[in-house]
């Protein structure tokens, strides 16, 4: 088990149903990240958290919605997702102002399936 | 914009035998690079991590070389065993930037 730990570990949710994905680090860093991993498609990085300031959006659309309370926690609040949504959802944190690292360690993911 | 690629995307060899892992990528202004391990739908597990500065990273059975230069990367496992049977994952971290680039992965099968 990483210091990194994500729940639910799977979620099946309807079109219109609202939920929210959580993450948690233990390792003292101040960066998080979520990322998606469809089939067959390379991880694609969602939002970058530095220091609880949301740093990057890499064009998602506004159904999905981060929310970042401190440097030890972040979640992904989900609404109105569409069937192509469905996908492991990924959370990884780092320490990028650590020099010589900014290695990144990940959860185990959620499993999402959108009916 | 940084592409990583890993060929093949899948692999399959005989317990015992020693294999090598290939990671490219475009942008050869790096700041580090990183090998994952990927159980079936379990999240990553970080296994070794190369600064740019650096040509090579070792722990146990694993080796990942880095050639800034010609854009590649290599992981290799000496003496395979069944439990290696995962997908590896190669990622890049440009300069200035906090964006992982993903490749697409190796899915390495180990018959016993």
């Amino acid at each position: 088990e990483t210091g990194v730990t994500q729940t639910p570990r799977h979620l099946v949710m309807g079109m219109t149903n609202k939920k929210s994905l959580k993450c948690e680090q233990h390792l003292g860093h101040n960066a998080m990240y979520w990322y998606k991993q469809s089939a067959k498609k390379p991880l694609e990085l969602m939002f970058v958290y530095n220091f609880k300031e949301q740093t990057e959006n890499n064009s998602v659309p506004s159904r999905f919605s981060p929310e970042c309370p401190n440097s030890s926690h972040l979640f992904l609040h989900l609404h109105t997702l569409q069937p192509e949504d469905s996908a492991l959802y990924l959370c990884a944190s780092s320490h990028p102002g650590l020099a010589g690292d900014n290695e990144q360690f990940f959860g185990p993911g959620t499993r999402l399936t959108v009916l | 914009k940084q592409e990583v690629t890993q060929i093949p995307a899948a692999l399959s060899v005989p317990e015992g035998e020693n294999l090598v892992l290939n990671c490219s990528f475009t942008d050869s202004a790096i700041y580090n690079l990183q090998w994952f391990r990927q159980d079936p739908g379990k999240g990553l597990t970080s296994l070794l991590l190369i600064q740019s500065s650096q040509r090579e990273q070792t722990s146990g059975r694993l080796n990942a070389s880095l050639d800034k230069s010609s854009g590649r990367s290599t992981l290799y496992i000496a003496a395979s065993q069944p439990g290696d049977s995962a997908t590896y994952l190669c990622a890049v971290l440009l300069f200035g930037n906090e964006k992982l680039t993903f490749g697409t992965g190796t899915r390495l099968t180990i018959i016993p």
